[in-house]
């Protein structure tokens, strides 16, 4: 089972730059969110979706926009890449349990340094 | 999304019980308690998760008082694998809100032999 899926693992940027940060899940989950996480702090939310074709901005947005055409599908991109933006990223999905509630599952993190 | 309190760092030894403590006095009627454990250059993994008493799994226990303003996740036996940040998270769970958590800074388990 791949579970989430992020690619690419590490990826160095010069400032001003574009990229996209892919994020895949297999599990058939709705809901699906993209956290950075700076070092030493917790993770905090950038954007969040709650099904195909709806997104909604978290804490820390600006800079990065998402889309959800897919179930199974939610890159993150950023516009043009800012040294403030050097973080690991994680992406993460969850469905809704009607017994367990949300249990959510992260990938294995995006390591992305702005230059 | 309710805020929640715990202790920055923890040291154990090998093979004792380890109880770590959360602090979150707005919780709202429809707020889930969940713990995560991180390893370095890892995400976050769900421990366990709770709403209220006593819930326990292969790997914890989670302990939720009636009033629901804190609650204890509770490691037996740990070893030294068990080094880790641990983040309490409180959030609507139900409606997807899970999904939109905040994160805090976490408590740092320090295992030793």
């Amino acid at each position: 089972n791949a579970g989430v899926t992020q690619t690419p693992k590490f990826q160095v940027l010069k400032t001003g730059q574009s990229m996209t940060l892919q994020c895949a899940q297999d599990m058939n989950h709705e809901y699906m969110s993209w956290y950075r996480q700076d070092p030493g702090m917790g993770l905090r939310l950038i954007h969040y979706s709650v099904g195909a074709g709806i997104t909604d901005q978290g804490e820390v947005p600006n800079g990065y926009n998402v889309s959800r055409s897919t179930t199974e599908d939610f890159p993150l991109r950023l516009l043009s890449a800012a040294p403030s933006q050097t973080s690991v990223y994680f992406c993460a999905s969850s469905y809704l349990d009607s017994l367990s509630g949300n249990t959510i599952y992260f990938g294995e993190g995006s390591w992305l340094t702005v230059v | 999304l309710a805020k929640t309190t715990q202790p920055i760092s923890m040291d154990s030894y090998e093979g004792q019980e380890v109880n770590i403590t959360c602090s979150h006095n707005n919780i709202a009627t429809n707020d889930y308690i969940t713990w995560y454990q991180q390893f370095p250059s890892q995400g976050p993994r769900f421990i366990i998760q709770g709403y209220k008493t006593k819930v326990t799994n292969e790997v914890a226990s989670l302990f939720i008082p009636a009033d629901r303003k804190s609650s204890t996740l509770s490691l037996p036996r740990v070893s030294l694998s068990d080094t880790a940040v641990y983040y309490c998270l409180v959030g609507d769970m139900g409606t997807g809100g899970g999904n939109k958590l905040t994160f805090g800074t976490g408590t740092q388990l320090k295992v030793e032999l």
